[in-house]
């Protein structure tokens, strides 16, 4: 069965400091991973997805993670944190359960950022 | 492409009513429809999985005659809350798949309130 960790409900950084929320996933086949950012009172929005290929992956608004095997995370970065980048993200896994690719969110981490 | 709608956005009923909330696809046909509800400050928990044409597909614990899901077109899901009580108030999220796809797209959310 699928599962996902986000390690760190609550994560502060300075403004311009490196931003490393983490993602860890257990899966019995390759998974499919994403990473989403929610805003208040609104939907989610995609920031950026491994499915396969390169595991070093790039987003929107600079961030990106690297899928790696071998540790079973999918860690998100983004060199300089902006005071826009303050929201709640959300790790997911999915997997092809006969074609509904079904997604487990990570129970989510919020991102501050100090001026 | 890929835009996702909800209706409404936000609903305020007293006890003992139904709620009705639609989710479209605007620009793409979705085979499969996805229901989520989110508490305060919690993460997406998925409520079912509608495929279009087919009764829904409900999670473990989720009310099927209490949460009433039909997906009768490739573009159009509803979503609603029979009798609905104060603990039914929540965020409620639908995403959005398409034949063929492995990513879920998301609408914005209504925010369900039960006086």
């Amino acid at each position: 069965a699928q599962s996902v960790t986000q390690l760190g409900s609550h994560v502060s950084v300075s403004e311009g400091a490196l931003v490393l929320l983490r993602c860890n996933y257990s899966s019995s086949v390759p998974p499919y991973l994403f990473w989403y950012v929610q805003y208040p009172n609104q939907g989610l929005q995609l920031l950026l997805k491994y499915t396969t290929g390169a595991t070093l992956v790039k987003g929107i608004n600079g961030f990106e993670a690297e899928f790696k095997k071998s540790e079973t995370s999918f860690h998100l970065t983004k060199p300089s944190a902006h005071m826009s980048d303050a929201a709640e993200y959300f790790c997911a896994v999915s997997e092809d359960t006969s074609g509904t690719y079904k997604y487990i969110f990570g129970t989510g981490t919020r991102l501050k950022v100090l001026a | 492409g890929a835009v996702v709608s909800q209706h409404p956005s936000r609903v305020i009923c007293k006890s003992g009513t139904s709620v009705k909330i639609e989710c479209r696809s605007l620009d793409f046909q979705a085979t499969t429809m996805f229901w989520y509800r989110q508490f305060p400050k919690q993460s997406l928990m998925l409520m079912a999985t509608s495929n279009e044409g087919s009764k829904a597909t409900y999670e473990q614990g989720v009310e099927k005659d209490k949460f009433l899901i039909n997906h009768a077109s490739l573009t159009l899901s509803t979503l609603t809350v029979t009798s609905a009580h104060p603990e039914d108030s929540s965020f409620y999220i639908c995403s959005a798949k398409a034949s063929g796809g492995n990513e879920q797209f998301f609408g914005p959310g209504t925010r369900l309130t039960v006086l």
